[in-house]
């Protein structure tokens, strides 16, 4: 079946430097997409989310970018911190309620 | 506070013992999922819930088993069946077409 996959498996940064996690998907007919963060022994947490309706979602720090044409998801996070290190889930809506998750991508921050 | 609530957070089960795990929420929602995470993967779906007193299976959910009686309460069982049942499982609610809130884990160990 179709399912969302990362690029990166991890991802290292500087402490201070932007960070870019990268998440492709391959339905078509995925109508919203979340980020969650993960981190070591605990649930994951929601970070932000889009409609396909949309291209771009700001937050707190955070950006959601989203290419319909390519099927491409990616998560930016201005100035990375140490405690940003964690994993972190892309998760696709196929329909109604049914969430498909990616295997995630580690981001660990340099000090 | 709402939430959900996992528990044990610990559980360590013998040879051909069947255990459950705890899954509350107070935020009335309607779905609710039970996944299970081994170590450097994503998340695997075992079991969900979308009403109460009706649950379908996911993609894993041999020696498993639930129940939705109530609303707030999806409690899975790790049978005798489940051979390889060492992993870290998470629970899920959500409302109608929006995202999933995660419980904090219980990290299930075969002794």
């Amino acid at each position: 079946g179709e399912s969302v996959g990362l690029h990166l498996p991890t991802l290292s940064v500087q402490e201070g430097d932007n960070s870019i996690i990268n998440c492709a998907y391959s339905n078509s007919a995925s109508d919203y997409f979340i980020w969650y963060k993960q981190e070591s022994g605990k649930g994951p947490q929601f970070i932000i989310d889009i409609r396909s309706n949309m291209d771009k979602r700001q937050g707190q720090r955070v950006t959601v970018l989203l290419n319909k044409t390519v099927k491409h998801l990616s998560l930016q996070i201005a100035a990375t911190q140490p405690g940003d290190s964690a994993v972190y889930f892309c998760a696709e809506n196929i329909h109604n309620n049914d969430m498909r998750f990616g295997a995630g991508t580690r981001l660990t921050v340099k000090p | 506070d709402g939430g959900i609530t996992q528990s044990p957070k610990y559980l360590f089960r013998k040879e051909g013992q069947n255990v459950t795990l705890s899954c509350e929420q107070n935020l009335n929602h309607d779905a609710m999922y039970w996944y299970r995470q081994d170590p450097g993967q994503g998340l695997r779906l075992i079991y969900y819930s979308q009403i109460v007193n009706d649950f379908q299976k996911g993609d894993i959910a041999e020696g498993y088993s639930v129940s939705r009686e109530k609303k707030e309460s999806f409690p899975l069982t790790v049978t005798s069946a489940q051979k390889n049942p060492t992993a870290f499982y998470l629970c899920a609610s959500s409302p109608t077409g929006a995202g999933y809130t995660f419980g904090s884990g219980t990290r299930l160990t075969v002794v």
